[in-house]
């Protein structure tokens, strides 16, 4: 089982749409909990960060966190097509541990 | 200054060439990170400096070659490569090894293509 599962997709929703986007994790040691955004040929962007179980929200985005269940999710609601990206979940535990990322999923917002 | 900046944008090199790509930030991070990407993959870690020096070597063939010339950049030499390493790569950085409490900050890449 690999440390971090993030299903690949393609998914696809129309303009204003909810976009759930999930990890599930097998480490426990798991402490911290990262969302980034990716556009085609570009760099990684930090979108939410996330240390702890619950949800956090940052307009549009929530990034929810169940360390009992070992799973994190992002929500993108009134989603746009400037949604549109790869969005890579990624985790790392305490301590100076690099991060590791999930495979990302592409996300299609059709207006 | 809240930018990772990477050159060249695109490089394309033949097998014999010897290149380098560059990274430089001014967000006073201490450690700073090379990754490889491949189309519709995750970024995969290559190197992590820390207080500019190598921190993981994630058992890079010796044809990609590191360095860190002071706190503000990173270099990384590439000769003798394969058309296999034909990618994306991706320079980070972050305040401590690890992330601290912002994460990573990532450039926008040099696209290479090995011909």
């Amino acid at each position: 089982q690999k440390e971090v599962e993030q299903d690949p997709g393609p998914l696809s929703v129309p303009e204003g749409a909810i976009v759930s986007l999930n990890c599930t994790y097998s480490n426990s040691a798991f402490q911290y909990f990262m969302w980034y955004r990716q556009y085609s040929r570009k760099g990684p962007e930090l979108l939410m960060y996330t240390y702890s179980s619950g949800n956090k929200e940052d307009g549009r985005f929530t990034a929810q966190v169940d360390k009992s269940s070992k799973y994190i999710s992002l929500f993108i609601r009134d989603s746009q097509p400037s949604d549109s990206a790869t969005y890579l979940c990624a985790l790392r535990p305490s301590g100076n541990t690099p991060l590791v990322f999930g495979k990302g999923t592409r996300l299609s917002v059709i207006a | 200054d809240t930018e990772v900046t990477q050159t060249p944008k695109h490089l394309v090199m033949g097998m014999t060439n010897k290149k380098s790509l560059k990274c430089e930030q001014h967000m006073g991070h201490r450690a700073m990170y090379w990754y490889k990407q491949k189309a519709k993959k995750p970024p995969e870690l290559m190197f992590v400096y820390s207080y500019e020096k190598l921190s993981i070597n994630e058992s890079v063939p010796s044809r990609f070659s590191p360095e860190c010339p002071n706190s503000s950049l990173l270099n990384l030499h590439l000769h003798a490569l394969q058309p296999e390493d034909s990618a994306l790569y991706l320079c980070a950085s972050s305040q401590v090894q690890g992330g601290g409490i912002y994460g990573y900050t990532f450039g926008s890449g040099t696209r290479l293509t090995v011909v």
